[in-house]
């Protein structure tokens, strides 16, 4: 059955560093996979899809890279900034539905 | 304006009670969803809806039953809600079925007692 793991339930890191968010599949080849942010008592919020054929997308202070062969996706936001606390949610798709991660929890502590 | 909208946020009902969950879009969206989110915090979907229609039916008990009245509105009603029916339910929707991005609406925290 198809599986995805989110490297770590929570990630602490220190403003204005990187954080790099890692999503793995197993059992599946997704044609495009989204992340989500997610904060407490609300809805996920879409944030960037990557198709199969891209290697890295870019949005502001985002990145996702997406290797089908390593069958991983990096989550990196640079420049963090205590607002960007929040769950990360990453969603391999194709010709299924979203499946998606358990999440990761960013702290970005001032 | 709010895009996905679900009633109520909060339910707090019986065990082998009835309930429903509201939800409508204004965003002119062809498909919609059901989401479960439970404790440990996995977002699994329960359903799809395509213009008014049934395409997606994961493993849900038949105690869960959507209704679509039209394609803005999918509607999510519960028989003889059990313990374990306790979650955060979330409705979304997305332009087409072919998966493009979801716009999620802000849950309805059920609490079976």
């Amino acid at each position: 059955s198809q599986k995805i793991e989110q490297n770590s339930e929570a990630l602490n890191i220190q403003e204005g560093k990187t954080a790099t968010l890692t999503c793995n599949y197993t059992n599946y080849s997704p044609a495009y996979l989204q992340w989500y942010r997610q904060d407490p008592g609300r809805g996920p919020v879409f944030l960037l899809l990557i198709r199969e054929n891209e290697k890295e997308k870019r949005k502001e202070r985002l990145k996702v890279t997406f290797d089908t062969t390593l069958k991983q996706s990096l989550f990196h936001i640079t420049a963090s900034q205590p607002a960007d606390s929040a769950t990360y949610l990453c969603a391999p798709s194709g010709n299924t539905p979203l499946v998606f991660g358990k999440g990761t929890r960013l702290s970005v502590i001032a | 304006d709010t895009a996905v909208s679900q009633t109520p946020k909060y339910l707090v009902t019986q065990m082998g009670n009835d309930k429903s969950i509201k939800c409508e879009q204004n965003l002119g969206h062809d498909t919609m969803y059901w989401y479960k989110q439970d404790s440990k915090k996995f977002l699994k979907i329960m359903f799809s809806y395509n213009n008014k229609e049934l395409i997606i039916n994961e493993t849900v008990p038949n105690r869960f039953s959507p209704k679509s009245p039209d394609k803005a509105h999918l509607n999510l009603h519960i028989n003889s809600l059990e313990l374990g029916d306790s979650a955060v339910y979330f409705c979304a929707s997305s332009p087409s079925s072919s998966y493009n991005e979801q716009f999620f609406g802000p849950g309805t925290r059920l609490t079976v007692l």
